[in-house]
């Protein structure tokens, strides 16, 4: 079945620094979307991508659709302590109707 | 609007015991699912429903139930509680499941089976 694995599990940041957290995907997926969980909260839409190669930014998160579909990655640029929480992505594939199949995630630990 | 809404907040349980989890939301979405969170882990699909009347299993329906008699309200059952099915459970839906739809998500149900 389709697998999706997230890299790092885990990433300390220094406020101010970049990271990048990694989405992979056993199968071609037809979309993905990211999720982002403050600690205690719930899962809150961030973004999707559709289209092979596809960058979507907002301001300083960098989203990545790879050219074969299979993988994804989120960039953030100057992390700041409202960064914290814990991002999710979730691939679905064409046979799959609704089913996403979310990561393990990567959570965020920002220090000043 | 609402959104999605989820009862109760919290919930201790005995092994054994049974109760449902109560999910509504007032978006009129057709999708609708459940997911269970155990510690420092992903969201796992407990089952889902793509309209009123038609639900089906995701990765881990063992041990739950699930009906959709409106497109409003999607309740999850635990029969015979086990300590295994402690976990934060949440409630999603989306307007369409296989397009460029956002899942929405309630605030969850956090549950120990002691």
């Amino acid at each position: 079945g389709q697998q999706v694995m997230q890299i790092p599990q885990y990433q300390h940041v220094q406020e101010g620094e970049d990271f990048t957290t990694y989405c992979n995907s056993s199968t071609t997926l037809s979309n993905i979307q990211w999720y982002k969980q403050r600690p205690g909260g719930h899962p809150v839409f961030l973004i999707q991508l559709v289209k092979s190669g596809e960058v979507k930014k907002q301001k300083r998160l960098t989203f990545q659709f790879g050219e074969a579909k299979k993988n994804s990655s989120l960039h953030i640029t100057a992390t700041q302590t409202t960064d914290v929480g814990t991002y999710f992505c979730a691939g679905l594939t064409t046979d799959s109707w609704g089913k996403f199949q979310f990561g393990a995630g990567t959570q965020v630990v920002v220090t000043p | 609007n609402a959104g999605v809404t989820q009862t109760p907040k919290f919930r201790i349980l005995k092994i054994g015991q049974s109760m449902t989890l109560q999910c509504t939301q007032d978006m009129n979405h057709n999708y609708m699912y459940w997911y269970r969170q155990d510690p420092g882990m992903g969201l796992k699909l407990i089952y889902y429903s793509v309209g009123a009347g038609i639900t089906d299993k995701g990765e881990v329906p063992n041990g739950y139930n699930v009906s959709r008699s409106t497109t409003e309200d999607f309740p999850l059952r635990l029969e015979l509680a086990a300590p295994s099915q402690t976990s934060v459970y949440f409630c999603a839906s989306s307007l369409l499941g296989y397009s460029n739809q956002p899942q929405h998500f309630g605030d969850g149900t956090r549950l120990s089976i002691l």
